[in-house]
């Protein structure tokens, strides 16, 4: 069974950093696109990031270029991102998502919630 | 970008009746090489990650009932649910794939 767990969400200072996991068991996840999709209290979703199966190539949404960065251990069966200079608009829970074999997401996490407050 | 408008933002459907929910891309994410539309749709409830349903605009995912069906082409795909099920209230999304990703901004879909 396919498995996704994101951990790592907490409550931080504007400005301060994070760094998000997603733990993935069930498949070769070495074979695998991933990415992050996070949701803000009440509100839709959105695209945040993007990398390979073997890391070679990343993407980012504009919101959080420069800030955030993508990274995947093979070894470890996971995902992370790590969120610098977070902002209040950066409040979201933080999906992990599995790009199956024809680029749609087939999997998602529970999520974790990050929340950029004072 | 590609931007994915959803309508109507909200929808109330009495019980057993049709639900129809448009989705529209600012381009085309039909891919000519392979005449794949790269456009999924999700149904979200609360508390719960989004679960895809169909993808390349009309392909049903294994375990989504046939009362859901998508259609569509080019910039303009539907989501239709035949006959309105209790557990089918959920917010709905599509998505492009086709240049990176974007998501409509939901469709919240309720009991008459």
């Amino acid at each position: 069974e396919v498995q996704l767990v994101e951990s790592g969400g907490n409550l931080v200072l504007p400005g301060g950093s994070l760094r998000l996991s997603c733990a993935a068991s069930g498949f070769t996840f070495s074979s695998y696109e991933m990415n992050w999709v996070r949701q803000a209290p009440g509100k839709g979703l959105e695209w945040v990031s993007y990398i390979s199966n073997s890391g070679g190539a990343i993407y980012y949404a504009d919101s959080v270029k420069g800030r955030f960065t993508i990274s995947r251990d093979n070894a470890k069966n996971s995902l992370y991102l790590q969120m610098n200079s977070l902002r209040a608009e950066d409040t979201a829970v933080y999906y992990c998502a599995r790009e199956g074999d024809d680029d749609q997401f087939d999997y998602w996490g529970q999520g974790t919630l990050v929340t950029v407050s004072s | 970008d590609i931007v994915v408008t959803q309508s109507p933002d909200s929808l109330a459907v009495s019980l057993g009746e049709r639900a129809t929910i448009n989705c529209k891309s600012s381009q085309s994410v039909l891919y000519s090489s392979n005449k794949k539309n790269y456009l999924a749709w999700y149904q979200q409830k609360p508390g719960q990650p989004p679960r895809l349903l169909i993808h390349w605009a009309s392909t049903r995912e294994s375990g989504v009932p046939d009362r859901f069906s998508g259609s569509g082409s080019g910039t303009d795909f539907t989501l239709t649910i035949s006959s309105l099920q209790a557990e089918d209230v959920a917010v709905y999304y599509c998505q492009q794939y086709y240049r990176l990703y974007s998501f409509g901004q939901g469709t919240k879909l309720e009991i008459k």
